[in-house]
């Protein structure tokens, strides 16, 4: 596509719920970024792509987090028995390498009740 | 460990002021560094990419510098306008998925 898509823009969800949240990156980057970014706060990293290697999960910050990336393409991030703390606009970044800018989506945000 | 910070943490101008942001960084070796706007509630939008070989870019109103020996970058907007109003994050890439971002200057320009 043209951008970094991501769906849902918005998610409310009960505390304890899992959610899926989706990244379609532009074709052909081979790299992607999840980012949560909390209310006022800066980007935290998550985890990162880089074509078919196995991904840099270190920024997870928990085992409830897992995300995965399918053909190369399309990335889904899951939270599990979601808590209010992970309440966050969730941002997705793609590259055509790990090293030439970043083209963020729009987000989702994440609101935990 | 590369530490990115952005000074100030915010600023408001009257409209057409010309202004300047800063972004520190505290290692140098870097393989490039962006300049982001992010309006309330949404994603991040990329307004320049300085490669660690160049000086600096410009696009339109916007002109970022780059001097690696320092460890610093500026983000120079001329005749802001009130739409310029924003948060202005920069971001230090050292190669790969290593990159840092700065908490951001919030940028208010006052009609």
């Amino acid at each position: 596509g043209a951008g970094v898509s991501q769906s849902p823009s918005n998610k409310v969800t009960e505390k304890g719920k899992d959610v899926e949240l989706r990244c379609d990156p532009i074709s052909g980057h081979t790299a992607l970024y999840w980012y949560r970014q909390s209310l006022g706060q800066g980007l935290e990293f998550l985890i990162y792509f880089q074509g078919n290697s196995a991904p840099d999960k270190s920024g997870l910050p928990s085992d409830r987090f897992s995300a995965e990336r399918t053909g190369g393409s399309v990335s889904t991030l899951t939270i599990q028995r979601t808590q209010q703390e992970d309440s966050a606009v969730y941002l997705c970044a793609s590259s055509p390498t790990g090293n030439y800018g970043y083209t963020f989506g729009s987000g989702t945000r994440l609101t935990v009740v | 460990k590369q530490e990115v910070t952005q000074i100030p943490a915010a600023l408001s101008v009257p409209e057409g002021e010309n202004l300047v942001l800063n972004c520190s960084f505290t290692d140098s070796a870097i393989y490039n560094l962006q300049w982001f706007r992010q309006d309330p509630g949404k994603g991040l939008t990329s307004l320049l990419l300085i490669q660690s070989s160049q000086r600096e870019q410009t696009s339109g109103r916007l002109n970022a510098s780059l001097d690696k020996s320092s460890g610093r970058s500026t983000l120079y907007i001329a005749a802001s306008q009130p739409g310029d109003s924003a948060t202005y994050l920069c971001a230090v890439n050292a190669g790969g998925f290593k990159t840092i971002f700065g908490a951001g200057t919030r940028l208010f320009v006052k009609a």
